[in-house]
């Protein structure tokens, strides 16, 4: 199975700074079958983005995804006081689907 | 406004068994593959298996094969997970989710705790 790892595992940053998540694959995604979620405390995970850089419904453009290949790359530009929460990846490429172990964005 | 409610999940022993429930609204749940996923506390979600909008297919994570059986009532507009000979590492919250690839609708979970 693939292998997700995410980096860094906390993310220190100050509000209005730009954040840049990374998420890596032990073998190659399938055609960037690879999305991003946001969790907060007590909830189920909110799905950001899919296909590697198609933003869900609802989701505000601050959020981008990028990658291919086994490197993938989440940016929100301006982080907002909501978005200091956690984040992980999956990918859905192959088999079974695996998530990463998430990165904590922090104030 | 699409819902899913999960229910079902409580303290069991280890090599115990439960069943968990899962019901679907405002969509044609007949029409849709359903997925469930779980998360241990402190960790990421975990893929745990899925079922075909008719039942005939099912796709399992290694760890849960020949103990969990994924199954559905589509004209109950609803989804099961019966889980068998459960150990200490089945230990958490369990999502019903629409789809099969990407998963934008959730359930709230139900927490499944294996302990003696």
């Amino acid at each position: 199975e693939i292998v997700l790892t995410q980096s860094p595992g906390t993310l220190s940053l100050s509000p209005g700074e730009r954040a840049t998540l990374s998420c890596r694959a032990s073998q190659s995604v399938n055609s960037g079958f690879l999305a991003w979620y946001q969790q907060k405390p007590g909830q189920a995970p909110r799905l950001l983005i899919y296909d590697t850089s198609t933003r869900a419904t609802g989701i505000p453009d601050r959020f981008s995804g990028s990658g291919s290949g086994t490197d993938f790359t989440l940016i929100i530009s301006r982080v907002e006081p909501e978005d200091f929460v956690v984040y992980f990846c999956q990918q859905y490429g192959n088999s079974p689907w695996t998530f990463g172990r998430g990165t904590k964005v922090e104030i | 406004e699409v819902q899913l409610v999960e229910s079902g999940g409580g303290l069991v022993q280890p090599g115990g068994s439960l069943r968990l429930s899962c019901g679907g609204s405002g969509f044609t749940f007949s029409t849709y593959w359903m997925t469930w996923v779980r998360q241990a506390p402190g960790k990421g979600p975990e893929w745990v298996g899925n079922i075909k909008p008719d039942g005939s297919e099912k796709s399992y994570v290694d760890s849960v094969k020949g103990r969990f059986t994924i199954s559905r009532d589509n004209a109950k507009d609803s989804l099961y997970l019966q889980m068998n000979s459960l150990r200490a590492e089945d230990t958490a919250v369990y999502y019903c989710v629409r789809g099969t690839y990407w998963f934008f609708y959730w359930g709230q979970g139900t927490l499944v705790t294996v302990s003696s």
